[in-house]
């Protein structure tokens, strides 16, 4: 069975500061990671995944996460925190023979000025 | 816009009845998944249906059942419905049915039982 860990229900940053979202994970086999976004009444967008290969994963609107099996991690980070980037995040996990997505309790960003 | 579409996007019925959510994959995906979203229990796999197919079941009550249809499109009917059944269900799909594949989320039904 698989299970996800995220640290920080909440999270608050200032515009422009760095972004980092918490997650580790629990899989007795290669597990696949992904993070979603839910913006306000709406559904979840992926944001990005790691399969096999690079562990350094670039998804959209510049936010990156990095697989560290030894630590079993994939924390999420941006550079620099925008006003759009307010909402909650959620990690997630699936494995090779079961496909169905194990989520995280999420984690809401909020974005000061 | 994810091409997953989901009717009604928002339900108000009372307990003891039934009601039925209705998705449509993205044209060319056969995995469609269900999964419940409330504040007490976070988000939840349902179930999972691969080309008509019952593929994986999760949490999901027996008041609970779905199906998918030969046009590849699920319906999942709720019925004997309790306040605590409250909650935003979502469907996804995917092209395959193993794991790591990208799954896609409709914008969810939210179903408020009174």
């Amino acid at each position: 069975a698989q299970s996800v860990t995220q640290l920080g229900s909440h999270v608050s940053v200032s515009e422009g500061a760095l972004v980092l979202l918490r997650c580790n994970y629990s899989s007795s086999v290669p597990p696949y990671l992904f993070w979603y976004v839910q913006y306000p009444n709406q559904g979840l967008q992926l944001l990005l995944k790691y399969t096999t290969g690079a562990t350094l994963v670039k998804g959209i609107n510049g936010f990156e996460a990095e697989f560290k099996k030894s630590e079993t991690s994939f924390h999420l980070t941006k550079p620099s925190a925008h006003m759009s980037d307010a909402a909650e995040y959620f990690c997630a996990v699936s494995t090779g023979t079961a496909s169905k997505l194990t989520f995280g309790t999420g984690t809401r960003l909020q974005v000061t000025l | 816009d994810s091409g997953v579409t989901q009717t009604p996007k928002h339900l108000i019925t009372a307990t003891g009845q039934r009601v039925t959510l209705r998705c449509s994959p993205r044209s060319g995906d056969l995995s469609v998944y269900w999964y419940q979203q409330s504040l007490d229990q976070g988000l939840q796999f349902l179930i999972q249906y691969y080309n008509g197919e019952e593929r994986a079941k999760g949490n999901i009550l027996e008041r609970f059942s779905a199906q998918q249809f030969p046009d590849l499109h699920s319906e999942l009917n709720l019925s004997s419905l309790e306040l605590g059944d409250s909650a935003l269900y979502f469907c996804a799909s995917s092209v395959e049915r193993e794991g790591g594949e990208t799954q896609y989320f409709g914008p969810g039904t939210r179903l408020l039982v009174l």
